[in-house]
């Protein structure tokens, strides 16, 4: 069992619906990261919160929208994705910054038809 | 762009064998970090070395690292089915609030 929880575990949904990664930790981190992750490729960064705001955008196209309600949940939600937007998407937290062991949830396999 | 590159891509190895993995980095660090990804899970932090340091155990596991030649190896001693993964390693850039992960390499025991 991991320390990061991410809901759903799997996600299938269409081209015009919206719907919502949710991740969630209680060990007290302040810094939280999304990834995403296509097969047998690393991790590629998304985002980074840190106390809750956003510190880092890697040119995420507009469709994927982060949102970091509290010290212990962070959202994603995502509106008008493409076919290529299938992948792994990762959570990760880790006590304050990246210089720190990063703790990942198990993701959300994401599909889009 | 790719901080790290793991190399080999892949290995496949008799269990009991040791396992050794490298990586390559370019620009200067604070640490380096392994991290290991079984498959459909999420990544799974495995040791981190401190730029000022150029070795460190954990277990079975043995990490060097040469800020020198900007490398790093992972050495898995007595590998087990279980140690079947991808391997990645992690360098958070100086100055920068982020991580970047290798390309990885996936570990294959065979019984």
């Amino acid at each position: 069992d991991t320390e990061v929880t991410q809901t759903p575990k799997h996600l299938v949904m269409g081209m015009t619906n919206k719907k919502s990664l949710k991740c969630e930790q209680h060990m007290g981190h302040r810094a939280m990261y999304w990834y995403k992750q296509k097969a047998k490729k690393p991790p590629e960064l998304m985002f980074v919160y840190s106390y809750e705001k956003l510190s880092i955008n890697e040119s995420v196209p507009s469709r994927f929208s982060p949102e970091c309600p509290n010290s212990s949940l962070l959202n994603l939600h995502l509106h008008a994705l493409q076919p290529e937007d299938s992948a792994l998407y990762l959570c990760a937290s880790s006590q304050d910054s990246p210089n720190q062991p990063q703790h990942f949830g198990d993701g959300t396999r994401l599909s889009i038809l | 762009s790719q901080q790290g590159e793991e190399d080999p891509q892949a290995l496949s190895i008799q269990e009991g064998e040791n396992a050794t993995m490298n990586c390559s980095y370019k620009t200067s660090i604070n640490n380096l970090q392994w991290y290991r990804q079984n498959s459909g899970r999420g990544l799974v932090h495995l040791i981190l070395i401190r730029s000022n340091e150029r070795e460190k155990h954990s277990g079975r596991l043995r990490v060097t690292l040469d800020t020198s030649k900007k490398s790093s190896s992972l050495l898995i001693t007595a590998s087990r089915a279980a140690d079947t993964a991808s391997y990645f390693c992690a360098t958070p850039p100086n100055r920068d609030d982020k991580i970047i992960f290798g390309k990885g390499t996936r570990l294959h025991i065979l019984p």
